[in-house]
């Protein structure tokens, strides 16, 4: 029930080209969905999250797209570039139980 | 920004000894904090939630006795590692949350500390 698929496991795009990454959910307690980045020995860093009362955010070159019906949601990521390589996870939590569910991670390379 | 910092980065100690984490909100403060643990190439995996003034809450499967964890105010939370053993391991990584009100359900995570039990 606490669950969070997240899909990709690996994704290798261009300089430029659009990133996306996956995740879905079971538990319909689920309301708050953040994204955070990682760099190899660093902690997660918060980049974008999404409340189930609207189904797009964007900030700058990040979007989330959430999809309640379907219990889904992704991030995209504009432009990539070499920068964005990092791992990403996608998580969950509510509001109940406060503490986050993370997705199993996604790691991304960004080629020049 | 909000900025939570984890003393050590770096642990390395014998089999058998204990080891304390610090985890701090420098510029907030935090009445829950929680620790996770990661093992290389994989996900956090929640150790335990800790709220101010209280015993913290464990997830199952984690060992209470051997993962002390102690809020004792609204910005410092400590995580000891007791009779610490080579499969203890890991990188461990706190979270403090904003003051219910403040947005205070975003999570900003510490830098983390690498433990390694030789």
């Amino acid at each position: 029930q606490q669950q969070v698929k997240q899909s990709p496991q690996s994704l290798i795009v261009q300089k430029g080209g659009i990133s996306i990454i996956n995740c879905a959910y079971e538990n319909t307690a689920f309301d708050y969905f953040p994204w955070y980045q990682q760099f190899p020995g660093k902690g997660p860093a918060l980049l974008i999250a999404i409340r189930p009362d609207v189904s797009e955010k964007k900030e700058g070159r990040f979007t989330i797209s959430f999809n309640k019906s379907a219990k889904q949601f992704s991030l995209h990521i504009m432009d990539s570039q070499p920068g964005d390589s990092a791992t990403y996870f996608c998580a969950a939590s509510d509001t109940g139980r406060r503490a986050l569910t993370f997705g199993s991670g996604t790691r991304l390379q960004v080629q020049p | 920004g909000a900025v939570v910092s984890q003393h050590p980065s770096w642990v390395i100690c014998k089999s058998g000894t204990s080891v304390k984490i610090e985890c701090r909100s420098l510029d907030f403060q935090a009445t829950t904090m929680f620790w996770y643990r990661q093992f290389p190439k994989q996900s956090l995996m929640l150790m335990a939630t800790s709220n101010e003034g209280s015993k913290a809450t464990y997830e199952q499967g984690v060992e209470k006795d051997k993962f002390l964890i102690n809020h004792a105010s609204l910005t410092l939370s400590t995580l000891t590692v007791t009779s610490a053993h080579p499969e203890d391991s890991s990188f461990y990584i706190c979270s403090a949350r904003d003051l219910p009100g403040l947005g205070g359900e975003t999570q900003y995570f510490g830098p983390g500390t690498r433990l390694l039990v030789l």
